[in-house]
């Protein structure tokens, strides 16, 4: 089955600065990487997702890449604001699959003022 | 964009006592929709799969007879707890794909359900 590692587990930054979170992906067959954002006590909200078959897209001060070669993509956030404190999770998956997600383990960001 | 509603957002019970969390698509349907759980500072874990109509698919490692989920209609999916015990405290999430949704993904997400067992 597909397996999923994030890096770092925690991050901290200056505000201003820049966040990049990593993450590899065992399976190749997988086509699909959102990334999504949990605040303390509620669900994920997706914030940025990419399919296979584009190398990069940006939402304003967000962005991932990916390298479907080295199966690995990462989130880039500009910018950092203090509201960008939170986990971030990233997944994949393929439609063969049955659309399950498979998560990394995530990484608490710390945007300190 | 599509809302995924979960309620109760938290719960107390006693040990020994069931549970239901709810899981509804407000202004989509969904013809799958997936359980998580998710302890204390870790992942996401999948419980199971859940599709109108038939029974659900558990992973590996998950109880069926523990965790009841039953998905009646396209927009509301639930799951029981049945004779919960402190270690079913956790915080459940549900998800739910668009019926029709040609591509992996497009799922969204509850807000969760916080489940204490005393």
């Amino acid at each position: 089955g597909e397996n999923v590692e994030q890096h770092p587990s925690t991050l901290s930054v200056q505000e201003g600065d820049s966040a990049v979170i990593k993450c590899t992906y065992s399976d190749s067959a997988s086509n699909y990487f959102p990334w999504y954002k949990q605040e303390l006590g509620k669900g994920p909200q997706l914030i940025i997702d990419i399919r296979s078959n584009v190398g990069e897209k940006k939402d304003q001060r967000i962005a991932v890449t990916l390298n479907k070669t080295a199966k690995h993509f990462s989130l880039h956030i500009t910018e950092t604001q203090p509201e960008d404190s939170a986990v971030y999770f990233c997944a994949a998956t393929f439609k063969a699959a049955g659309n399950k997600l498979t998560f990394g383990g995530g990484t608490r960001v710390l945007v300190k003022p | 964009g599509a809302v995924v509603s979960q309620h109760p957002s938290w719960v107390i019970c006693k040990s020994g006592t069931s549970v239901k969390i709810e899981c509804r698509s407000l202004d989509f349907q969904a013809t799958t929709m997936f359980w998580y759980r998710q302890f204390p500072k870790q992942s996401l874990m999948l419980m199971a799969t859940s599709n109108e109509g038939s029974k659900a698919t558990y992973e590996q490692g998950v109880e069926k007879d523990k965790f009841l989920i039953n998905h009646a209609s396209l927009t509301l999916s639930t799951l029981t707890v049945t004779s919960a015990h402190p270690e079913d405290s956790s915080f459940y999430i549900c998800s739910a794909r668009v019926a029709g949704a040609l591509q992996a993904g497009e799922l969204f997400f509850g807000e969760g359900s916080r489940l204490t067992v005393l």
